[in-house]
């Protein structure tokens, strides 16, 4: 059974900060990856989408990579700002054509502190 | 654009009330999903479908019943509320077969007391 992880559970830093959020899958035969941030109150809203060939998508200060072999995905934040607080969350899809093997991680509560 | 709407965003019950949650888009999308996030549970699949006419069960399907009448709607509905199914419920959208870019509603909060 396909089950996701991501470390820390919550993470705060100081402003101008770069950091890394993990991501940590237990079967590497996925078809692909997504990244979401959470606002507190809010719905999820997609950052990134890794499919399984590649190994990585970049969107401006943001960078996911996909190891498959290893079972990780990594989210860099470059520069963080206050802004960026918020819960980041990730989506590993087995199936090609089959929602319901979408399993997503607990999430990782970031703070940046001004 | 309004993308995915969901009504209402607050609602308290009863217990054995029933109630439905209404989710619409407006992307013409063909998949569409409802989700319960609890926490520690992380979001958990109740049900989804892949076009008009079709539904699925996900991961926790029981108390909740589902149709798709139109490519646009959604509803859930909640046979008999249980104080079990207390949680944040989200819908979400996405363009044709396959994890595509997922597009999430802002949720309904429900408390059955």
């Amino acid at each position: 059974k396909q089950e996701v992880t991501q470390i820390p559970a919550a993470l705060s830093v100081p402003e101008g900060e770069n950091l890394v959020l993990n991501c940590s899958f237990t079967d590497s035969a996925i078809y692909n990856l997504q990244w979401f941030r959470q606002d507190p109150g809010k719905g999820l809203t997609s950052l990134l989408l890794i499919q399984s060939s590649q190994r990585e998508q970049t969107s401006g200060r943001l960078n996911a990579s996909l190891d498959k072999s290893s079972g990780r995905s990594t989210l860099y934040i470059a520069a963080s700002q206050p802004g960026d607080s918020a819960t980041y969350l990730c989506a590993v899809a087995k199936g090609g054509t089959s929602y319901d093997k979408v399993i997503f991680g607990p999430g990782t509560s970031l703070s940046v502190i001004p | 654009n309004a993308g995915v709407t969901q009504t209402p965003k607050f609602q308290v019950l009863k217990t054995g009330q029933s109630m439905t949650l209404q989710c619409a888009q407006d992307m013409n999308h063909e998949y569409m999903s409802w989700y319960r996030q609890d926490p520690g549970m992380g979001l958990r699949l109740i049900h989804y479908s892949v076009g008009a006419g079709i539904t699925d069960q996900g991961e926790v399907p029981n108390g909740y019943n589902v149709s798709r009448s139109t490519t646009e709607d959604f509803p859930l509905r909640l046979l008999s509320a249980a104080p079990s199914q207390t949680s944040v419920y989200f819908c979400a959208s996405s363009y044709g077969q396959g994890m595509q870019k997922l597009f999430f509603g802002s949720g309904t909060q429900l408390s059955v007391l």
